[in-house]
């Protein structure tokens, strides 16, 4: 069974770089029919899709957050990081990373997120 | 982007009742909606997948149907376990959005 757990600091200044890291257990990061995700929720809120990366380090982003976002994968930890640039008290939230699994059948494909973090909140300020 | 609008955005409802959430997208999605359920201070759990497919080792009294645009939710009669915040996500085209969220208390 997968297990996700991610890590990072639970105060970032404004203008600075929030970065996080996904630790992926019970499994191997290098799995051809995965993405690994990021998804955040700031407080008392919906859900956003930041971005996905597969082990290769192909990536889908969010263009609402492309140009401050950097995302990576270290399969020799396991890992998967992103780094958020110049954040703002906007990017507040609790934090998810989760595999998005795709479900093929004939010429169509689905994708939903699985293996959820337990998330953790980062706070913007100073 | 497009956009996913749930209804209502809260409900009351007691143990037993049959409870409908819609979800509608901003655009034809065919059937590319996913449900989750999310109880406070946790992490999202998948529910549906592909508007109708029932993840595994979620209760049968779950269901959802739907295509094109409008998308429901049904849980066939509410047990305490269902009190929880339940979105919808569509996962036809970059970037993945969710609906806002409707939440389902106790009455």
């Amino acid at each position: 069974q997968l297990q996700l757990q991610e890590s990072g600091p639970g105060l970032v200044k404004p203008s600075e770089t929030l970065p996080l890291t996904c630790t992926v257990s019970g499994g191997s990061i290098r799995n051809d029919s995965f993405y690994w995700g990021w998804i955040r929720q700031p407080p008392g809120k919906g859900l956003e899709w930041i971005g996905s990366i597969d082990y290769s380090g192909n990536t889908n982003n969010n263009p609402s957050l492309k140009s401050r976002l950097n995302m990576f994968v270290d399969t020799s930890k396991n890992q998967f990081s992103l780094k958020l640039k110049s954040v703002t008290g906007a990017d507040t939230a609790v934090y998810y990373c989760a595999v998005r699994i795709s479900v093929i059948r004939g010429l169509r494909q689905w994708y939903y997120f699985d293996y959820w973090s337990q998330g953790t909140l980062v706070t913007v300020s100073s | 982007d497009i956009q996913m609008t749930q209804s209502p955005s809260s409900l009351s409802a007691s143990v037993g009742d049959r409870v409908t959430i819609t979800c509608r997208a901003s655009q034809n999605i065919i059937n590319y909606v996913n449900w989750y359920q999310q109880k406070p201070r946790k992490a999202p759990k998948l529910l549906i997948y592909a508007a109708s497919n029932l993840q595994s080792g979620v209760p049968s009294r779950f269901s959802g149907s739907g295509s094109g645009t409008d998308f429901s939710l049904t849980i066939s009669s509410l047990q305490p376990e269902d009190f929880a915040t339940y979105f919808c996500q569509q996962s036809h085209t970059v970037p993945w959005t969710f609906g806002q969220g409707t939440k389902v208390e106790i009455k």
